[in-house]
């Protein structure tokens, strides 16, 4: 079974600090891919990356950056500088590598984050 | 229209009602999701359709019954439900067959059962 964990429930930060959003995964597949998505109060889910289990090599994207690592079965996100149009619930998903043409997402349950002025 | 689209994006019925929600998208996409959001629970895969047949029923009750006519449109049709059926509807698309297989959501329905 696969099962992906958000601890942290809410943080808060204010605007222009970093703020880092922990992701730990849990899967017996050798070969699976890791998603990252923002929900802004709109509802609608953005999605912003994605990575297969063979390729460890950080991302950063502008002021978004990700650090994968299998040792530790991490996937965490990193926002710097944060400003306010970062306020969002952040979701962290996992989906095996093979066995079907479409591919189920596990999400897990969310970290609110919320960048005050 | 880009992206995934969904109508209505609110919706109040009785326990009575028959309605339906609609999802399109406009992405060339060939597998559409349904999935249902409630207040402090995970995303929950309610239904997965691949090239218009459906390919999983994540123990659904029947009062949900879906239906993708296309690869561009699915629906889902709501009969007799309950008050815990409220919650946020999120359909999502996305290739099949491929590498490149992230899902994109639409903006969901917000459903309330009176």
């Amino acid at each position: 079974a696969q099962k992906v964990t958000q601890a942290q429930t809410e943080i808060s930060v204010v605007e222009k600090e970093d703020v880092t959003l922990d992701c730990v995964y849990e899967t017996r597949d050798t070969t699976y891919y890791l998603f990252w998505y923002k929900q802004p109060p709109s509802g609608e889910l953005v999605f912003l990356i994605r990575r297969n289990s063979f390729d460890e090599q950080n991302e950063i994207s502008g002021r978004y950056s990700w650090n994968f690592q299998k040792s530790t079965s991490s996937f965490n996100f990193t926002i710097t500088a944060s400003q306010v149009v970062d306020s969002a619930v952040y979701f962290c998903a996992l989906s095996r590598g093979s066995g079907g043409s479409a591919r189920q997402l596990t999400f897990g349950s969310g970290t609110q984050l919320t960048v005050l002025p | 229209e880009t992206g995934v689209t969904q109508t209505p994006r609110h919706l109040v019925m009785g326990m009575t009602n028959k309605k339906s929600l609609k999802c399109e998208q406009h992405l060339g996409h060939n597998a559409m999701y349904w999935y249902k959001q409630s207040a402090k629970k995970p995303l929950e895969l309610m239904f997965v359709y691949s090239l218009e047949e459906r390919v999983e029923n994540n123990s659904v009750p029947s009062r949900f019954s879906p239906e993708c006519p296309n690869s561009s449109h699915l629906f889902l049709h709501l009969h007799t439900l309950q008050p815990e059926d409220s919650a946020l509807y999120l359909c999502a698309s996305s290739r099949s067959g491929t590498r490149d297989y992230e899902q994109y959501f639409g903006p969901g329905t917000r459903l309330t059962v009176t």
